[in-house]
C-alpha cells in the first residue's frame, strides 16, 4: 500500500484555469503538507496542517486554496492558473513531533500553457 | 533570512570511492537536520536524522556529521554504487512540534562504474 499518494500524476492546462491535486496519506499521521519544486530542484513549503488545521502559509498566493477535509486528506485547489505555477508539487505526512521523518507522494508534474 | 546551501554542481565519482555532500546553512538554529534522496520523478525518500546535540550518525553505508558550530552537515556514501546515483537533499527543522522541515537545492550526485 502506498503511503502517501497523490492524483494524478502529470496535469496539463491551459491558463487561467482552475485544478486540483488530491492527497491521502495512511500513516495516520496528523500533519500534512504541500511543497513546490520548481525547475531547479527547490523544495519549497506551501501549506501545513496538523489536524486539519492551517498550521502554515508561506506566502502563497491566495488563488492556491488548500482543503483538509480529515487528517488523512489534504488537497490543493489552484485558481486562475499561470505560467509560473508549473512545477511538481509534492504532499507529504509526518507526525507532528519534529524529530521524525516527512513521508512524500510521488509528485503532481503540473504544466500550465 | 533562512538559507540553506549544497553543492551546486553535480557530484561525479568513481564506484567503490566515498562521497561526501556538503550542506551549509545561516540564519537559523536547527535542532534537527535530515537527509533524503530523491531519484528522477519520484518523491524525496527520508535517509537519517541527526539532532543538535549529536556529531555523528551512521546507518550502514551511510554517515552524516552535524557541526552547529561552522553550521554545517556532511554526508557520507562510503563504497559508493552506481544505485547510489540521485539527488540529495538536506533539511533543517526547529523544536516545534508544528514546524516546517526548510530543504536545500539538493546535490545530484553520478556514481560510475
Amino acid at each position: 500500500d502506498t503511503a502517501v499518494s497523490q492524483t494524478p500524476k502529470y496535469l496539463v492546462t491551459q491558463m487561467g484555469n482552475d485544478k486540483s491535486i488530491k492527497c491521502e496519506q495512511n500513516l495516520g499521521h496528523d500533519t500534512m503538507y504541500w511543497y513546490k519544486q520548481d525547475s531547479k530542484k527547490f523544495l519549497k513549503i506551501m501549506f501545513s496542517y496538523n489536524n486539519k488545521e492551517l498550521i502554515i502559509n508561506e506566502t502563497v498566493p491566495n488563488r492556491f486554496s488548500p482543503k483538509s477535509p480529515d487528517k488523512a486528506h489534504l488537497n490543493l485547489h489552484i485558481n486562475s492558473l499561470e505560467l509560473g505555477d508549473s512545477a511538481v508539487y509534492f504532499c507529504a505526512s509526518s507526525q507532528d513531533t519534529p524529530n521524525t521523518e516527512a513521508f512524500f507522494g510521488q509528485g503532481t508534474r503540473l504544466t500550465v500553457v | 533570512s533562512q538559507k540553506i546551501e549544497q553543492n551546486s554542481e553535480a557530484l561525479n565519482i568513481q564506484e567503490g570511492k566515498t562521497a561526501t555532500l556538503t550542506c551549509n546553512y545561516t540564519n537559523y538554529s536547527p535542532a534537527y537536520l535530515q537527509w533524503y534522496r530523491q531519484d528522477p520523478g519520484r518523491g524525496p525518500v527520508f535517509l537519517l536524522l541527526i539532532r543538535e546535540n549529536e556529531k555523528e550518525k551512521r546507518k550502514e553505508r551511510l554517515k552524516v556529521t552535524f557541526d552547529t558550530t561552522l553550521k554545517q552537515s556532511l554526508f557520507h556514501i562510503t563504497a559508493s554504487q552506481p544505485a547510489d546515483s540521485a539527488t540529495y537533499l538536506c533539511a533543517l527543522r526547529g523544536s516545534s512540534n508544528t514546524g516546517k522541515l526548510i530543504f536545500g537545492q539538493g546535490t545530484t550526485l553520478q556514481v560510475k562504474p
